[in-house]
């Protein structure tokens, strides 16, 4: 079973500042990887998916790349809406699609 | 626009069982694979089940086969998410998800804003 591991596990930035979150996978899951953002009280939203294509209505301030078992979600501008959980789950063993422990970004 | 809202959850005992539910709309709901998805108590997501738009395929993760059964009512527009023997480790918000594509069965790109199940004597 494939096992996704997030790091940092709180990440503290800035307004205006970029963000660089990290997610592993136990043994490579190709480009099946998905980023969702979760905000306290709020149901997971879909950010980005195939780890590099933006999902309907997300802004161009989030970007994800990588492949194989390193993946980076990357959010160049953080504006105050974005201080949330991000989850990464990858779907290329299904089932089960593992998910990530999480990266909470806070305010700095 | 697409909704999805889940009813049922509530307080059971260890042993006991519930019946949750998850009212579609918005979309045609029969196009869909569906999944339910949990998250304990500030902790992260787990994937739960699947189910095939006619229902005739079903997934689910290990800790609750057997025990959970995901089906669901396409003339009623509703997934439904049988719980049996429950215990404590299932305490969790259960969401409804829509899954985007039986090709990506592992994004899931509307969910609902969930319902709490608790587990306890």
């Amino acid at each position: 079973e494939i096992v996704m591991t997030q790091s940092p596990d709180t990440l503290s930035v800035s307004p205006g500042e970029r963000a660089t979150l990290s997610c592993r996978a136990s043994q490579s899951v190709s480009s099946n990887l998905v980023w969702y953002q979760q905000k306290p009280g709020q149901a997971p939203r879909l950010l980005i998916y195939g780890a590099s294509t933006r999902a309907t209505g997300i802004p161009a301030r989030f970007s994800g790349s990588g492949s194989g078992t390193e993946f980076t979600l990357t959010i160049s501008s953080l504006q105050s809406e974005d201080f949330a959980v991000y989850y990464c789950q990858q779907y290329n063993n299904w089932p089960p699609g593992a998910f990530g422990g999480g990266t909470k970004v806070e305010i700095k | 626009e697409v909704q999805l809202v889940e009813s049922g959850g509530g307080l059971v005992q260890p042993g006991g069982s519930l019946r949750l539910s998850c009212a579609a709309s918005g979309f045609t709901f029969s196009s869909y694979w569906m999944s339910w998805v949990r998250q304990a108590p500030g902790k992260g997501l787990e994937w739960v089940a699947n189910i095939k738009q006619d229902g005739s395929e079903e997934y689910s993760v290990d800790s609750v086969k057997g025990r959970f059964t995901i089906s669901r009512d396409n003339a009623k527009n509703s997934l439904f998410l049988l719980m049996n023997s429950l215990r404590a480790e299932d305490t969790a918000v259960y969401y409804c998800a829509r899954v985007v594509s039986y090709l990506y069965p592992g994004i899931f790109d509307y969910w609902g804003q969930g319902t709490l199940v608790t587990v306890s004597s």
